[in-house]
């Protein structure tokens, strides 16, 4: 149990397009999502905490216009990087809690997206 | 605020142990232990809430000293699939969200 997907695993686009990217608790509901984001050799840094039904918190120096997060049901959150630069290219990966756990328990992460901008 | 680990890097023979350190500034709610292997998503290893709290898997352990935020993984008799990225990422207290320290990077030679 407790499976978390993403779709795309990997997309490749074109600088200035957008990409969405989506996240989804297979057997659970999960209220509270975070998206992170690793460049290659460095640690996952957060992004964003996404909660269902309200305005996602950003991390300090993280653009809000930029990627545009919305959680819109109880088992999906959705990343979209907004006209995408080659420096954005970077392996995105979400996690999710259970519906009623708190940081005290596992969060579960997706198998992630790897974002190549050309 | 990151954790900060230590070491960076360790290379190991097959058979030997190793300690990879966290520590905060913040007065921590729980630690929590990941592996990552190259391309890959962080695999879960383990969590601790409490000071003083010791928890193990096999031969891969971890312990928790809450008055001094910091936090240890004990990996004994190693083997060839211990080889990855080792990740502490911890909860402050009010947090609600988990910050990944920089990671410290494992190789077991045969």
């Amino acid at each position: 149990g407790a499976v978390v997907s993403q779709h795309p695993s990997w997309v490749i686009c074109k600088s200035g397009t957008s990409v969405k990217i989506e996240c989804r608790s297979l057997d659970f509901q999960a209220t509270t999502m975070f998206w992170y984001r690793q460049f290659p050799k460095q640690s996952l840094m957060l992004m964003a905490t996404s909660n269902e039904g309200s305005k996602a918190t950003y991390e300090q120096g993280v653009e809000k216009d930029k990627f545009l997060i919305n959680h819109a049901s109880l088992t999906l959150s959705t990343l979209t990087v907004t006209s995408a630069h080659p420096e954005d290219s970077s392996f995105y990966i979400c996690s999710a809690i259970p519906s009623g756990r708190n940081l005290a328990y596992e969060q579960y992460f997706g198998p992630g997206t790897r974002l190549t901008v050309t | 605020q990151q954790p900060v680990q230590s070491p960076q890097a360790v290379i190991l023979r097959e058979g030997e142990d190793a300690v990879i350190n966290c520590s905060s500034s913040k007065a921590l709610y729980s630690v929590h232990w990941y592996r990552q292997k190259h391309g890959e998503a962080p695999v879960f290893l383990m969590i601790l809430l409490k000071g003083g709290e010791q928890k193990g898997h096999e031969k891969i352990s971890a312990s928790f000293n809450e008055k001094k935020q910091q936090s240890s993984l004990y990996l004994t008799a190693s083997q060839l699939s211990y080889s990855g990225t080792y990740f502490c990422g911890t909860v402050e207290w009010q947090g609600g969200k988990l910050i990944f320290g920089q990671g410290t990077e494992l190789s077991v030679k045969p």
